[in-house]
């Protein structure tokens, strides 16, 4: 099935240092949307985003959705331990009730 | 306030078996999806399930299938199991059929099933 392409595919950083990493899709969404998962649990909504061009904060975390309706963005400030994880974004379209997920980003924080 | 429920965490099948995933829907949702993810990937949408009718269907085969009862609980069933079927089965729950405008998925914990 298709999947999103993520990048990048991993990212190794510093307890304190800010993460970018983004999405893209061939096809139009009308919806964005960003999930973390953790080893052994079921991924959890950080951002929703529903307008072409919107940016959304949530604590710490910032998302935008791409003008093109075909990308999205996460940025995470000033990073912590329990931002480790698997961050995966995910899209969908009006009246469509199926998620497209992307590939997965992988956040390490080296001590 | 519970979230969604799924039984059970892990499941060891043979091929060729039948395999039957449970899922209880966050309260106050009246909406069940189903996904699969492989290892190292993004789950994947299977179907979903609104007013205990499958609604939408992913790309998988007439293997898979699902109901849900009137308490908006659910059930995946997967007929004649291949290895390639070893994954996490995700369930989410959303209140109404459209998910995220007004009620974006919530995941459960998923069931972990090996095919061996």
């Amino acid at each position: 099935g298709q999947q999103l392409n993520q990048s990048p595919q991993s990212m190794f950083i510093q307890e304190g240092e800010d993460v970018s990493m983004n999405c893209t899709s061939s096809s139009i969404f009308n919806t964005w949307l960003w999930y973390k998962q953790d080893p052994g649990e079921g991924p959890v909504l950080l951002i929703a985003l529903y307008k072409a061009g919107e940016l959304t904060s949530n604590g710490r975390l910032t998302a935008q959705f791409g003008i093109t309706r075909k990308d999205s963005f996460l940025n995470i400030s000033a990073s912590i331990p329990s931002d480790v994880g698997i961050y995966f974004c995910a899209g969908q379209d009006f009246g469509n009730e199926k998620l497209t997920f992307g590939t997965g980003t992988r956040l390490t924080i080296i001590p | 306030d519970a979230g969604v429920t799924q039984s059970p965490t892990h499941l060891i099948k043979t091929r060729g078996q039948q395999v039957t995933l449970r899922c209880s829907p966050k309260s106050g949702h009246d909406t069940v999806s189903w996904y699969q993810q492989a290892l190292g990937q993004g789950p994947q949408f299977i179907f979903q399930y609104y007013e205990e009718e499958e609604r939408q269907r992913g790309n998988f085969p007439d293997r898979f299938s699902g109901h849900q009862f009137p308490n908006y609980s659910s059930e995946l069933n997967v007929n004649a199991l291949w290895l390639g079927d070893s994954a996490l089965y995700l369930c989410a729950s959303s209140l109404g059929p459209f998910g995220s405008y007004n009620s974006p998925l919530h995941f459960g914990n998923g069931t972990r099933l090996t095919v061996t």
